[in-house]
């Protein structure tokens, strides 16, 4: 069961670029969760969001969470190469439970 | 920064071998996870360690599956009998709050 659906799955842009990577589920989750992962390493969180409609702004990246809890956006401003990874979105279903359900990634390039 | 600490970072074993992937977690943390994340695919959940039990499994972690936190730093997860389909990377993760996840850098463990 594919809970956590994000979009694009791949996204190629020229540096100076906005863009947005949508994460969406049909659950209700008491939180989500942003990740980046490089090659070899493990996931790195990112931002944290908990409450509904909640927007987060780390430097150039802007995260909001669904009003419903349902879904969640994350904006990069301005593209730099140094952004190109994969963005993984991880819910929790439950503020009772620590386990996380991910998403299946973005692969984000940006070339210069 | 402090830093959750996996060995090894790669694994080769005969498929039917045992391994056990070691994880050092945050000292202050007290819930314990292992994830894996089969090439090309998702991040899932395995299980959840709390109060020196198994607070949450999957139905990947079956009875080859096991976890232990012998020592009050290390926490182990041991495979039994291994498959080829367990080749994937295994992340351990820690937190001390709802929220704040700590991943490590994972074990490659490859299976021939």
């Amino acid at each position: 069961t594919q809970l956590l659906e994000q979009s694009p799955q791949f996204l190629s842009i020229q540096e100076g670029e906005n863009l947005t990577v949508y994460c969406n589920s049909s659950s209700v989750f008491s939180s989500l969760q942003w990740y980046r992962q490089e090659p070899g390493e493990g996931p790195v969180l990112l931002v944290t969001v908990v409450t509904g409609g909640e927007v987060k702004k780390l430097k150039r990246l802007t995260f909001q969470f669904g009003d419903a809890r349902k879904d969640s956006s994350l904006h990069i401003t301005a593209a730099q190469p140094g952004d190109t990874g994969l963005y993984l979105c991880a819910g929790a279903l439950s503020s009772n439970t620590g386990k996380l359900i991910f998403g299946q990634g973005t692969t984000l390039q940006v070339k210069p | 920064e402090p830093e959750v600490t996996q060995t090894p970072s790669h694994q080769v074993t005969q498929m039917g071998q045992e391994v056990i992937l070691r994880c050092v977690p945050i000292s202050n943390h007290l819930y314990f996870y292992w994830y894996r994340q089969i090439l090309g695919q998702k991040v899932e959940f395995l299980v959840s360690f709390y109060n020196n039990e198994i607070s949450e499994k999957s139905e990947i972690f079956d009875d080859q599956f096991s976890v232990e936190r012998p020592d009050g730093s290390n926490f182990t997860l041991k495979i039994r009998s291994t498959k080829l389909e367990d080749s994937a990377m295994y992340f351990c993760a820690s937190r001390t709050d709802r929220v704040g996840y700590t991943f490590g850098s994972g074990t490659r463990l490859t299976v021939v």
